[in-house]
């Protein structure tokens, strides 16, 4: 079956201490990963997709195919960060198969 | 605001009235979805369209929903007969052509009481 496992809930840090965000999925074929970030009163946006291997707002992901993971990382939480986080997995029909989502709260 | 945009944004109904939520997507974006978020997960996928067609549709929807995207621009999701199970975020993503990034809208919330 596929599926899309973020194990925390909530993760709640300092400003400047690293965050790693955990996403586990379940895919028989060649998955296609992505981050997607929900702040406060915004819609959800796309925040970076293994494909494109970018650093987005210093955050970074990558695929593990081995451990079948997708963890989202930052080695210097800001403040700003504060927001729900989702993992995504696109199946071959192109739809998105949402984890449950991660509350990241970044105190000052 | 040139982004995907959702009518109404929250709606009030009562149990077993029928409702009907529009997307209008961004310009030239070919692909449409439809997707549902219940308090504390993440979206799950109802439907979804590549231009007037649609393509896909999701054992979570029942046969009292119905989506439409005549002539491939807006869509528009009805649900007949609402029950309480219902109440959720209802969020339409749109997708341009060769390229898998989802834009989403900001949702419509349904309450149904």
């Amino acid at each position: 079956a596929q599926r899309v496992t973020q194990p925390e809930k909530l993760l709640s840090v300092f400003k400047g201490a690293p965050v790693e965000l955990k996403c586990n999925y379940s895919y028989s074929g060649s998955p296609e990963l992505f981050w997607y970030v929900q702040y406060s009163r915004q819609r959800l946006q796309l925040l970076l997709r293994h494909i494109s291997r970018e650093s987005i707002k210093g955050f970074t992901a990558d695929l593990n195919k081995g451990e079948t993971s997708f963890h989202l990382k930052k080695p210097f939480a800001q403040e700003e960060d504060s927001a729900m986080y989702y993992c995504a997995l696109m199946d071959s029909s192109y739809k998105l198969i949402f984890g449950s989502g991660t509350r990241l709260l970044v105190r000052p | 605001d040139t982004g995907v945009s959702q009518n109404p944004r929250h709606k009030i109904t009562k149990r077993g009235q029928n409702v009907t939520f529009r997307c209008d997507p961004i310009s030239e974006h070919n692909r449409l979805y439809w997707y549902r978020q219940t308090l504390g997960q993440g979206p799950e996928f109802l439907t979804y369209f590549q231009n007037e067609a649609q393509l896909e549709k999701s054992r979570l929807l029942s046969d009292r929903f119905s989506a439409e995207r005549p002539k491939g621009s807006f869509s528009t999701l009805e649900i007949q007969r609402t029950e309480q199970g219902d109440s959720a975020m209802y969020l339409c993503a749109t997708t341009p052509k060769y390229y898998n990034e989802q834009f989403f809208g900001p949702g419509t919330r349904l309450t149904v009481l």
